[in-house]
């Protein structure tokens, strides 16, 4: 149980593109998911919250504009990087809460590699 | 602010030797402490959680923490390390309000290398 996947596990785009990444709970329903960033070698960073059904809450720094978060169900968030540069390019993993069974606890998807051409 | 240090990015034991990684935190409230496993190309796993309750936490696979509020340290340990324990170990605290509902924040990470 408590299973999230992300969709697509890969992605290579061309600059000035936008890319789409799934991240959904399997077995559960989150009201909560969180979406984070890890470069190579480095420790992963908190970008968003995404509350079901209200908008996200960004960390400092982080574009909303150019990141958009929409959690539209209980069970899927979408990250779309929009206008991607080669600087975007890195691995984000998304989170989710099962509040109901589980408290506060988060599980964690596999990741989506993005790499910007 | 939370903030996590994790000493050594890489260490190194032999097998059946003693498992030791270490993690320091600071934070403005009272503190969610995770311990967190990442093999290649696969999700985070919990190992385990401090929750204010016991300060002696035990996880999955043998491996537990201790809470020192003292030294706001929170290292995570092994007694007898196992080849399949070689993997990325993170540490994490919970969010700007404490209580684990929040995003978390990460140390650097740790890469722990078996020797047989």
């Amino acid at each position: 149980g408590a299973v999230v996947s992300q969709h697509p596990s890969w992605v290579i785009c061309k600059s000035g593109t936008s890319v789409k990444i799934e991240c959904r709970s399997l077995d559960f329903q989150a009201t909560t998911m969180f979406w984070y960033r890890q470069f190579p070698k480095q420790s992963l960073m908190l970008m968003a919250t995404s509350n079901e059904g209200s908008k996200a809450t960004y960390e400092q720094g982080v574009e909303k504009d150019k990141f958009l978060i929409n959690h539209a169900s209980l069970t899927l968030s979408t990250l779309t990087v929009t206008s991607a540069h080669p600087e975007d390019s890195s691995f984000y993993i998304c989170s989710a809460r099962d509040v109901q069974r589980r408290g506060n606890e988060q599980f964690f998807g596999p990741g989506t590699r993005l790499t910007v051409l | 602010a939370q903030s996590v240090t994790q000493l050594g990015s890489h260490v190194s034991v032999s097998e059946g030797a003693l498992v030791l990684l270490r993690c320091n935190y600071s934070s403005s409230v009272p503190p969610y402490l995770f311990w967190y496993v990442q093999y290649p190309n696969q999700g985070l796993q919990l190992l385990l959680k401090y929750t204010s309750a016991a300060t002696l936490v035990k996880g999955i696979n043998g491996f537990e923490a201790e809470f020192k509020k003292s030294e706001t340290s929170f290292h995570l340990t092994k007694p007898s390390a196992h080849m399949s324990d070689a993997a990325e170990y993170f540490c994490a605290v919970s969010g700007k309000s404490g209580g684990g509902a929040d995003g978390l924040t990460f140390g650097k990470g740790t890469h722990l290398i078996i020797q047989p």
